[in-house]
């Protein structure tokens, strides 16, 4: 079993639809990214939380270290939102070493 | 820069060659990461660089495989005699190295093995 699960794995919406994507964890953790992946583009980090919640513009980033759960929340989604969203998480220690969830492929159609 | 740099952005390999990826990370950051990301797989971890440090090399998935940073700034990934499994997007990454900094990705290097 992956230690970062994300769900779902693909997600299809319609422009100014309101998304979420989760991703639950088994390990403990010291902080937690939420990652996006343009087509055939680098990486981007949007969050690092390790409680709470944090808001970026449209979007919105919860966790819930209790239950080993993360959220993201895309308010009024447009097409330019289009893109892999990765969470991963950092499981502390001395290193830094980020294990990551297999992503949510989002698409938004106008 | 303002950012992580890598280069090339793209290979085209033999199998059996040599190749050999930069990473320029961002000014100041000591913690420097490289990442794989092969088709239809989520990313791994290959190995980190943090300061003087011997780096965590618990990720390189074979002795094929070696990195090393110099004057803790720049960092090379090498592959020799590569394989078609090989072939992936190899990303890097840094950041202030503090145990909760926040990571900043290059563009990766898409590395084809013919």
């Amino acid at each position: 079993k992956n230690e970062v699960e994300q769900s779902p794995q693909n997600l299809t919406a319609q422009e100014g639809e309101f998304i979420t994507i989760n991703c639950s964890y088994s390990v403990g953790i010291s902080a937690l990214h939420w990652l996006q992946q343009h087509p055939g583009g680098g990486i981007v980090s949007l969050f690092m939380l390790s409680s709470g919640k944090k808001k970026h513009g449209r979007l919105i980033a919860t966790i819930n270290i209790q239950e080993k759960h993360s959220s993201l929340h895309i308010t009024a989604s447009h097409p330019r939102d289009s893109a892999v969203y990765i969470c991963a998480v950092n499981s502390g220690g001395s290193n830094y070493k980020l294990t990551f969830g297999k992503g949510t492929l989002l698409t938004v159609n106008p | 820069g303002a950012g992580v740099s890598q280069s090339p952005s793209n290979k085209v390999t033999e199998k059996g060659k040599d190749v050999e990826l930069r990473c320029d990370p961002i000014s100041g950051h000591t913690a420097l990461y490289w990442y794989r990301q092969s088709l239809g797989q989520g990313l791994e971890f290959l190995i980190y660089f943090q300061g003087n440090s011997a780096p965590d090399k618990s990720g390189l998935p074979s002795d094929r495989f070696s990195a090393e940073r110099t004057g803790g700034s720049v960092s090379t990934l090498t592959i020799q005699r590569t394989q078609q499994e090989d072939s992936a997007v190899y990303l890097c990454a840094s950041s202030l190295g503090q145990a909760k900094g926040e990571a900043f990705f290059g563009q990766g290097t898409r590395l084809t093995v013919v």
